[in-house]
């Protein structure tokens, strides 16, 4: 069965500090990878994708992930973190039929000045 | 471009109730899936719609129900509610299966 694990339930990193959150997933075959972001009481934002190909992507705010089959992890990274960035990053994966996604309990980012 | 809307966008019930939460996707977008957030937890899946037909559903009870218009809207339908059924329900369209997902601000669901 398809499952997501986030290992950290919540991360604080300095303002300009790099930032790597990590996820891990189960799954068959090539997935179709996620991440998300939420901010309190808002819904879900994308912040990349992994379908195929590249393994390194490149996402908005820039963030970026790299997607490493050998170690079934899909973990995401942000060379110097701002104080928007605190919210909750969901990592998420979607059988390539393309329905059932599978949500990581996520991780809290807190950030410190 | 309008994204994806969701209504009401909070609402109390007594357990017992039925409740029915509406979702109306991004235009040109076929396919609807509707998520339970539990506070503290990620989204868990629902179910899925394309071409008003049901493509998925998760693990949940036949207390849940759901359909998606012609024009691609859905509804989101949950009798006999628990308190357990508190939550965030979020909606996500997308253009086709395997397309990625754009997601609603979600309707927060109280069960008193």
């Amino acid at each position: 069965a398809q499952s997501v694990t986030q290992p950290d339930i919540h991360i604080t990193v300095s303002e300009g500090a790099s930032l790597e959150l990590r996820c891990n997933y189960s799954y068959g075959a090539t997935p179709y990878l996620f991440w998300y972001v939420q901010s309190p009481g808002q819904g879900l934002q994308l912040l990349l994708k992994y379908f195929s190909g590249d393994t390194l992507v490149q996402g908005i705010k820039g963030f970026e992930a790299e997607f490493k089959r050998s170690q079934s992890s899909f973990n995401l990274r942000k060379p110097s973190v701002h104080w928007s960035d605190a919210a909750e990053y969901f990592c998420a994966v979607e059988n390539t039929g393309g329905f059932k996604t599978i949500f990581g309990a996520g991780t809290r980012l807190f950030v410190k000045a | 471009d309008a994204g994806v809307t969701q209504s009401p966008t909070h609402l109390i019930k007594t357990r017992g109730q039925h409740v029915t939460l509406r979702c109306s996707p991004i235009s040109g977008h076929k396919s609807v899936s509707w998520y339970q957030q539990v506070l503290g937890q990620g989204p868990q899946f629902i179910f899925q719609y394309y071409e008003k037909e049901e493509r998925g559903r998760g693990n949940f009870p036949d207390r849940f129900s759901a359909r998606q218009f012609p024009n691609y809207s859905s509804e989101l339908n949950v009798n006999a509610l628990l308190l357990g059924d508190s939550a965030l329900y979020l909606c996500a369209s997308s253009p086709l299966l395997g397309s990625e997902q754009y997601f609603g601000p979600g309707t927060r669901l109280t069960v008193t």
